[in-house]
């Protein structure tokens, strides 16, 4: 079964700061890897699709890259604003558009 | 938000009585699901539909049921409710081609079981 990691589960930031939000996965066989993110009391709203021939994808601000070899996936945040404060949630996708989640990283960042 | 309405966004229910969500979109996805996202347990798939008529079931499908008679229709119905079933109910929807899998998700509804 696959087995999705998000590690943080929790990262307090300053404003202004980069960082970085990790996933990793167990197998390799997937077609495609999803970021969303989450504020409380929400629904999850995209944020990146990797299909699996490429190895990154850029929104703004984010960018997230795709290792499938080594099953890690991560998300870049620039310059970061307390408005990105949320949670932030990878999913990876395999056959029959199945989805599998991880738990998540809890984001503040802090004025 | 891709056009997906859920409804009711919130419910309270007495264990034991049959209850049933609505999920609606509006822009003729082929694929819908049902999670359940739990403290500590992240999304869980409920069951998934690929078509009208055509549903599967998730990991978590004991006591629910679901239902597509049109495109754009899925109904998940928990028989007899429990308080376990307690929870954050969503609704997601996908094109479904192996290229585009991108998927969408409804705002959630919040459901007690008291």
């Amino acid at each position: 079964k696959q087995e999705v990691t998000q590690i943080p589960a929790a990262l307090s930031v300053p404003e202004g700061e980069n960082l970085v939000l990790n996933c990793s996965f167990t197998d390799s066989a997937i077609y495609n890897l999803q970021w969303f993110r989450q504020d409380p009391g929400k629904g999850l709203t995209s944020l990146l699709l990797i299909q699996s021939s490429q190895r990154e994808q850029t929104s703004g601000r984010l960018n997230a890259s795709l290792d499938k070899s080594s099953g890690r996936s991560t998300l870049y945040i620039a310059a970061s604003q307390p408005g990105d404060s949320a949670t932030y949630l990878c999913a990876v996708i395999r056959t029959g558009n199945q989805f599998y989640f991880g738990t998540g990283t809890s984001l503040t960042v802090i004025p | 938000d891709a056009g997906i309405t859920q409804s009711p966004r919130h419910k309270v229910t007495e264990t034991g009585t049959p209850v049933t969500l609505r999920c609606h979109q509006t822009e003729n996805h082929r694929y819908m699901y049902w999670y359940r996202q739990d403290p500590g347990h992240g999304l869980r798939l409920i069951h998934y539909s690929y078509g009208v008529k055509d549903t599967d079931k998730g990991e978590v499908s004991d006591g629910y049921s679901v239902s597509r008679s049109k495109t754009e229709d899925f109904l998940l119905t928990l028989e007899s409710a429990t308080s376990s079933q307690t929870s954050v109910y969503f609704c997601a929807v996908t094109d479904g081609s192996s290229m585009n899998t991108e998927a969408f998700f409804g705002q959630g509804t919040r459901l007690t079981v008291v």
